[in-house]
């Protein structure tokens, strides 16, 4: 049973398109995140969603607009795909909003813009 | 500049070797995390230290939190090639987790 799924794994796209990545998590989490790991391995947090409500939203470029349908489901839409994008991008949840919590990271969704 | 530095970025070593990880920073933490990440696959979570001093150990790992909770360390004891990954120190700040860089772990055999 994996806790936190997300698809696909690995998207490869050209410059420009608009591709969308998709998380659920079955913990029955009130909250929930989008990281980005860049080609150094630096791990940085783009997006939270607690109970479906926005609550973090980082300097991220409007391109990139998340969608919260239920509070189990949480995607990543991104538009005009630039090279820049190219990175991993973790879905991660955890029980409340607050320091201290445990996070539970997806197997990440490695994207690669061409 | 980051928040959280980690040192060293890359580690290799050999098996039974010990080795420590260290995360600095000028900002006071509610509390710090350590993962561990495996190619492929997202980091898992080792330990949470919240009270300033506070050392706890996980079989061959010890982590500790500085007594001003503005730094932690990773000890690892007799390393494993298992040890093998990368190691992430993450710091509750503002209602946000902010992660340091990152030490790549290499343990030969």
């Amino acid at each position: 049973d994996t806790a936190v799924s997300q698809t696909p794994k690995y998207l490869v796209t050209q410059m420009g398109n608009d591709k969308s990545i998709k998380c659920e998590q079955n913990l029955g989490h009130d909250t929930m995140y989008w990281y980005k790991q860049d080609s150094k391995k630096f791990l940085k947090i783009m997006f939270s969603y607690n109970n479906k409500e926005l609550i973090i939203n980082e300097t991220v470029p409007n391109r990139f607009s998340p969608k919260s349908p239920d509070k189990a489901h949480l995607n990543l839409h991104i538009n005009s795909l630039e090279l820049g994008d190219s990175a991993v991008y973790f879905c991660a949840s955890s029980l409340t909003g607050m320091s201290g919590n445990t996070i539970y990271f997806g197997e990440g969704s490695w994207l690669t813009v061409v | 500049t980051q928040l959280l530095e980690q040192s060293p970025q890359f580690l290799s070593i050999q098996e039974g070797e010990n080795l420590t990880v260290y995360c600095n920073s000028s900002s006071v933490f509610s509390s710090l995390q350590w993962y561990r990440q495996e190619p492929g696959e997202g980091p898992v979570l080792l330990v949470t230290v919240v009270t300033g001093g506070e050392v706890k150990k996980l079989k061959r790992l010890t982590f500790q939190f500085g007594d001003a909770r503005k730094d932690s360390s990773l000890h690892i004891t007799a390393a494993q090639p298992g040890d093998t990954g990368l190691y992430l120190c993450a710091g509750a700040l503002g209602g946000k987790l902010i992660f340091g860089q990152g030490t790549e772990l290499s343990v030969k055999p």
